[in-house]
């Protein structure tokens, strides 16, 4: 049982390049997230699906863009990116978003450390 | 709407005790805590349900006091395995989930 996988494990881009994080879970999870963790910022909410076909902006979600490709699959997409991006990304999956309590604790995935030179 | 975590940092002796605590500024309807170690994933601890419960993880404790909207996590008799920053996660109402800054505890010998 892999959890939820994350691809790849680390990336240099140049300012203006794109580029697609991959996120994949096995526990059959609705709902997916995206975070992104910078020093003595604890992790901040970019983009959430609560169920496939459904995608909602958190807290930074400029300069992403995000794709629910299944129950599974959930990308988080750099179109132009820039040295603020400099971040390590992480995933992660509930079971049920909005359910509360136990179905609502968080699964991460190993993280994706992106530096945008 | 970031719960606020504190301490940011302690340093702690191996057998010593720490505790850290979470503050919110909205009504809660649980707390998680998780544990990240250096270059990891965060990894979840426990869930502290509405209603004053007090779990435990091994000699990891933690309570939440709905009333004034925070949690405090134990950690009593350290081990170096402890080491690592502790968040706190918080659900308010609307479905919303947030994860605190963050508090470094680094355990030495």
């Amino acid at each position: 049982n892999a959890g939820v996988t994350q691809t790849p494990k680390f990336q240099v881009l140049k300012t203006g390049q794109s580029m697609t994080l991959q996120c994949a879970q096995d526990m059959n999870h609705n709902s997916m997230y995206w975070y992104r963790q910078d020093p003595g910022m604890g992790l901040r909410l970019i983009y959430y699906s609560a169920s496939e076909g459904t995608t909602d902006k958190g807290e930074v979600p400029n300069g992403y863009n995000v794709s629910r490709l299944n129950k599974r699959e959930f990308s988080l997409r750099l179109e132009s990116a820039a040295p603020s991006q400099t971040s390590v990304y992480f995933c992660a999956s509930t079971a049920l978003a909005g359910a509360m309590g136990t179905k609502n604790i968080q699964y991460f995935g190993a993280g994706t450390r992106l530096s945008v030179l | 709407q970031q719960p606020v975590q504190s301490p940011q940092a302690v340093i702690l002796r191996e057998g010593e005790d720490a505790v850290i605590n979470c503050s919110s500024s909205k009504a809660l309807y649980s707390v998680h805590w998780y544990r990240q170690k250096h270059g990891e994933a965060p990894v979840f601890l426990m869930i502290l349900l509405k209603g004053g419960e007090q779990k435990g993880h091994e000699k990891i404790s933690a309570s939440f006091n709905e009333k004034k909207q925070q949690s405090s996590l134990y950690l009593t008799a350290s081990q170096l395995s402890y080491s690592g920053t502790y968040f706190c996660g918080t659900e308010v109402r609307g479905n919303q989930f947030y994860f605190g800054t963050g508090t470094s505890l680094t355990v030495i010998p």
